[in-house]
């Protein structure tokens, strides 16, 4: 079984540019969690999605959105970029429930100028 | 709102010596999973934790969950250099927010 993928794996933007990040989970999974890595804050969860659907939602602005498509494929999209928008953005897969065992992707390398 | 607390943030270890890190939650978890993440690299699973005062071995690996499932350990007996990263715990909130651990970076010396 192919692992998650993600693209593009670097990314470099300038502030006040907007950027999306792709996602294709394991085969068979049907949810999709996104999170935000950076040496001073950790792992911080971003949103989930299942079934199309954002279940959940952690503590970002609105300028971090996100959607499902019905392949299961997630993507994200950060507006309006700011310097501490810098990190490893990471999506997991799991099978059902958030609960499940996450399988990560590689992530995605974004560097804000 | 919820949080899960992890201990120590860094931990420099000789080989051979023996490392421990722990996790402390403010609530009730329902379970919990313990991740690592070698450098450049991203977090992969090694296991979860469900029952009270359940205790699961993988090899040098040992993982504890409290009787109030409140906290959690993770020890490695004689550490390797192959052992090198951070080490992740991870629940759920009541909310259903997912929360990882601040996580604690390993470095084994040879």
């Amino acid at each position: 079984k192919a692992g998650v993928t993600q693209t593009p794996r670097y990314l470099i933007k300038t502030r006040g540019q907007q950027v999306t990040l792709s996602c294709s989970p394991i085969s068979g999974h049907r949810s999709v969690s996104w999170y935000q890595q950076t040496p001073g804050q950790g792992l911080q969860f971003l949103f989930e999605y299942f079934s199309e659907t954002q279940r959940n939602k952690g503590n970002f602005p609105g300028r971090f959105s996100g959607r499902q498509f019905s392949n299961s494929r997630s993507e994200m999209n950060v507006s309006t970029l700011e310097l501490g928008d810098s990190a490893l953005y990471l999506c997991a897969s799991s099978s059902w429930v958030n609960t499940d065992t996450q399988y990560f992707g590689p992530g995605t390398r974004l560097t804000v100028l | 709102g919820q949080q899960v607390m992890q201990i120590p943030q860094y931990q420099h270890v000789q080989e051979g010596e023996d490392f421990t890190t722990y996790c402390n939650s403010s609530t009730t978890l329902s379970n919990i999973q313990w991740y690592k993440q070698r450098p450049g690299g991203h977090p992969v699973f090694l296991i979860q934790l469900v029952k009270s005062g359940e205790v699961k071995k993988q090899k040098r690996l040992t993982f504890q969950f409290g009787e109030a499932k409140k906290n959690s350990s993770l020890h490695i007996t004689a550490t390797q250099t192959t052992d090198v990263g951070t080490y992740f715990c991870f629940s759920s909130s009541n909310t259903g927010k997912l929360i990882f651990g601040q996580g604690t970076t390993l470095q084994v010396k040879p």
